[in-house]
């Protein structure tokens, strides 16, 4: 969707490598999601961030939201081939409408 | 829990036939959400339900597309006819109510119309 700008497209890194993923909105976010999505099988769940200013981590997977929930990074820290797939970030704009960026493909070179 | 169900996972059908495709949200999960992906256009929200009503169905490509919610267990989305532009992965997803909690998607179907 062109509400949400998603950079890189792709990425390509050495195992242990860090990263960094951002997603960018034109709108004030109400809340932003991120997925990782593997080839051929569904989205799963990675966090949601809601506060401007809000981080959160899981295991080595950190997404940082920024004061005017306007853009999001997700930073991989120590890339193992396990992260590798497509990482999307989807919005609620206005507790109605939702949308997801153009995704990032994301492969781990061991 | 068994997650959200889709079937049939895999569909091929030839052009001007009609193609439907069913979901099962998780148990409690009063909001649905199809999409669409595609490597073109990525994934596209298609329409979503509340309480089984359809609320914002604007993501629908056009007359030929339609989706139903008959309980709070089931719902299907149909294309008819079907045309080979129509060729994409169709995700099913679920949540509690809409606004504040996240999605969670089905394995998707992939249809391809020959």
């Amino acid at each position: 969707s062109q509400e949400l700008e998603q950079s890189p497209q792709s990425l390509i890194v050495q195992e242990g490598k860090n990263l960094t993923i951002n997603c960018t909105s034109s709108k004030t976010l109400y809340g932003l999601y991120w997925y990782k999505q593997k080839y051929g099988e569904g989205l799963i769940f990675l966090m949601m961030l809601q506060k401007g200013g809000e981080e959160k981590s899981h295991e080595k997977i950190t997404a940082k939201l920024d004061e005017k929930k306007q853009q999001s990074s997700l930073h991989i820290t120590a890339s193992q081939p396990s992260h590798a797939g497509i990482y999307l970030c989807g919005a609620d704009h206005t507790g109605n409408q939702f949308y997801f960026g153009t995704g990032t493909s994301l492969t781990v070179i061991p | 829990d068994a997650g959200v169900i889709q079937s049939p996972r895999h569909e091929v059908t030839e052009m001007g036939q009609e193609v439907t495709l069913r979901c099962k949200p998780i148990s409690g999960h009063n909001s649905l959400f199809w999409y669409r992906q595609t490597m073109m256009r990525g994934l596209e929200l298609l329409i979503y339900f509340n309480n089984n009503v359809p609320i914002d169905d604007s993501g629908m490509p056009e007359d030929r597309f339609s989706a139903k919610m008959p309980n709070a267990s089931f719902s299907t989305l149909k294309i008819q006819p079907s045309e080979p532009r129509d060729s994409a992965v169709y995700f099913c997803a679920s949540s509690l109510p809409q606004g504040a909690n996240e999605q969670y998607f089905g394995p998707g179907t992939r249809l391809t119309v020959t």
